[in-house]
């Protein structure tokens, strides 16, 4: 089975800390991907990657930056952390080509800044 | 970009079939259209994908109409274990990020 991990299920914060989510998958996938998930609002694509080194913009980019200097592991980071990046934070990979949808979720961070 | 809407809720009852359907009236020729489930507390899982015409597997059924515009998973016989969140997922095979859409999630309540 696809396995895809996250460092931490839940994780406190203060306002203006560097926060490091990371995530690891054990199927050598080419792409990676990081969503947030809030109520209402669905999952929306913050960045993604689809080879080592190599990042594109989701559609909320903002204030986040990544990192995937390994095939295995794509990591997200808030430069400064802020209340309203208080959220659900989803980490997926996946195959390249046709099969770039489907998608393999890890069980989530649930980020909380005070 | 491909915009999916799909309903907010629906609620039906153990032993039927339910069929949610999305909307993506501006899906790309060669979109692939994805559907997942998600319980909460976990991440979302994927259930089928196709690109026309029908898909079954052993979980759901995916009808494409010939225009594409939508698309219906359908659930054979549910039991209460389906209550869940179910996306779909309008993708762009052009590896452009930002056209990796979900649709809002459709909530189905599965009553004994």
């Amino acid at each position: 089975d696809v396995k895809v991990t996250q460092s931490s299920r839940y994780l406190v914060k203060r306002t203006g800390e560097k926060v490091f989510l990371e995530c690891v998958q054990d199927m050598d996938h080419e792409n990676m991907f990081w969503y947030r998930q809030d109520p209402g609002l669905g999952l929306r694509l913050i960045y993604f990657s689809y080879d080592v080194k190599m990042k594109e913009k989701g559609d909320i980019p903002e204030g986040y930056s990544v990192s995937r200097e390994k095939k295995e592991r794509f990591s997200l980071i808030l430069e400064s952390a802020s209340t309203n990046q208080t959220s659900m934070y989803l980490c997926a990979s996946s195959f390249g080509g046709p099969r770039r949808n489907e998608q393999f979720f890890g069980p989530g961070t649930r980020l909380t800044v005070l | 970009l491909a915009k999916t809407t799909q309903p907010i809720s629906m609620d039906s009852y153990e032993g039927q079939e339910v069929n949610i359907t999305c909307s993506h009236n501006n899906i790309a020729t060669n979109d692939y259209i994805t559907w997942y489930q998600q319980f909460p507390s976990q991440g979302p899982r994927f259930i089928i994908q196709g690109y026309k015409t029908k898909v079954t597997n052993e979980v759901a059924s995916l009808f494409i109409p010939a225009d594409r515009k939508s698309s219906t998973l359908s659930l054979p016989r549910v039991s209460l274990s389906d209550t869940a969140v179910y996306y779909c997922l309008v993708g762009d095979t052009k590896a452009a990020g930002n056209k990796l859409t979900f649709g809002g999630g459709t909530r189905v309540l599965v009553k004994p």
